[in-house]
């Protein structure tokens, strides 16, 4: 079946630096790929869709010069949290749709910022 | 993005019994889809139901979809201490634009 990687798996860093994080679809390509934010025992919310070869469309109120999208290549995305404080600290999931109809997800990245 | 709403926000059942779940969503949808995560994991894609679609199964799963309502259940029958997650429906709107929007979702706790 489909599988999205994504890497790392957790990740601290410190307050003012920035972190990347990578999502790779390992057997299909994806022309789009999805960034999502949980926060502890609430739900997923959709940041931004990145769009291979082109600009990623950011969700209202996400700040898209705070969360870097690149999508470079068919198979990989990545989002990259700039300047990172700790209310940036949450869990961020990737997902892409090997078929424009079901969705794979990729394992999460447990950012913490101290 | 108008997330939707499950209720109840956490359940707690017995082994044995069954579970159910709602969801109410906004917007017209091409499919809406259930998930399941454990605390601290990654999203298990559980079952897809299409707009046309008024019911489906998958094991112990049943999922019905009533559009007129804007709204889905989630049952699990018999249930199991494994069965212990996160259970959250997403619904693919039909925007134009792909992308799935989540409910609020439900904790399930069955025990022994």
């Amino acid at each position: 079946g489909a599988v999205v990687s994504q890497h790392p798996s957790w990740v601290i860093c410190k307050s003012g630096t920035s972190v990347k994080i990578e999502c790779r679809s390992l057997d299909f390509q994806a022309t789009t790929m999805f960034w999502y934010r949980q926060f502890p025992k609430q739900s997923l919310m959709l940041m931004a869709t990145s769009n291979e070869g082109s600009k990623a469309t950011y969700e209202q109120g996400v700040e898209k010069d705070k969360f870097l999208i690149n999508h470079a290549s068919l198979t990989l995305s990545t989002l990259t949290v700039t300047s990172a404080h700790p209310e940036d600290s949450s869990f961020y999931i990737c997902s892409a749709s090997p078929d424009n109809y079901g969705y794979t997800f990729g394992s999460g990245t447990r950012l913490t910022v101290v | 993005s108008q997330q939707g709403e499950e209720d109840p926000q956490a359940l707690s059942i017995q082994e044995g019994e069954n579970a159910t779940m709602n969801c109410s969503y906004k917007t017209s949808i091409n499919n809406l889809q259930w998930y399941r995560q454990n605390s601290g994991r990654g999203l298990v894609h559980l079952i897809l139901i299409r707009s046309n679609e008024r019911e489906k199964h998958s094991g112990r799963l049943r999922v019905t979809l009533d559009t007129s309502k804007k709204s889905s259940s989630l049952l699990i029958t018999a249930s199991r201490a494994a069965d212990t997650a996160s259970y959250f429906c997403a619904t693919d709107e039909a925007t134009g634009f792909q992308k799935l929007v989540f409910g609020t979702g439900t904790r399930l706790l069955v025990s022994p």
